[in-house]
């Protein structure tokens, strides 16, 4: 089994503020990916990153692949209360191992 | 496209009755997942299809849990008899391929409750 450990578990900060959260595996993945879930709701894909080094971007959320493809961190600049949720990712080998989790509150 | 569609949304039962949860996937998506989660053990993946044939069922708990896909368009999860423990979310998702790269989209999942 692939395992993936994500850290924090919880992350509280004032809006304005940024964050960076991480995933990490002993293992190496073809590729990862980073969801983010609101309560009452499934997980909704944000990125995939596939090449060792990788980063992506989307608004003021950035992705970033590690070299060896066994790490990956998501960084957020200046977060809003909207950006409150369960941040989870997930690497691909023969099926989709999650992590779980870290769970991120934004106070306004 | 209406997304991946999970019914009921909400289901209470009696210790030993009989559950199915029901999925229907995003039409064209070859590969349908069925996700347990729980705060303890965040999200399991309890089994997969690909072309609705069952590919990897090592997740299933126990053989009170069984899965069927008859179509490309309807999964069921059946839980036969349900325990306490069984209480959970179960997720489905489906996506054009199992292999690695390929998004998921899940469904707003059913939120057990076994009493």
């Amino acid at each position: 089994t692939q395992l993936l450990e994500q850290s924090p578990q919880f992350l509280s900060i004032q809006e304005g503020e940024n964050l960076t959260v991480y995933c990490n595996s002993s293992s190496v993945f073809s590729s990862l990916q980073w969801y983010r879930q609101e309560p009452g709701e499934g997980p909704v894909l944000l990125v995939t990153v596939v090449t060792g080094g990788e980063v992506k971007k989307l608004k003021r959320l950035t992705f970033q692949f590690g070299d060896a493809r066994k790490d990956s961190s998501l960084h957020i600049t200046a977060a809003q209360p909207g950006d409150t949720g369960l941040y989870l990712c997930a690497g691909a080998g023969n099926d989709m191992r999650f992590g779980a989790g870290t769970r991120l509150t934004v106070k306004p | 496209d209406a997304g991946v569609i999970q019914s009921p949304r909400h289901e209470v039962t009696e210790m030993g009755q009989e559950v199915t949860l029901r999925c229907k996937p995003i039409s064209g998506h070859n590969s349908l997942f069925w996700y347990r989660q729980t705060m303890m053990r965040g999200l399991e993946l309890l089994i997969y299809f690909n072309n609705n044939v069952p590919i990897d069922d090592s997740g299933m708990p126990e053989d009170r849990f069984s899965a069927k896909m008859p179509n490309a368009s309807f999964s069921t999860l059946k839980i036969q008899p349900s325990e306490p423990r069984d209480s959970a979310v179960y997720f489905c998702a489906s996506s054009l391929g199992a292999g690695p790269g390929w998004g998921y989209t899940f469904g707003s999942g059913t939120r057990l409750t076994v009493v």
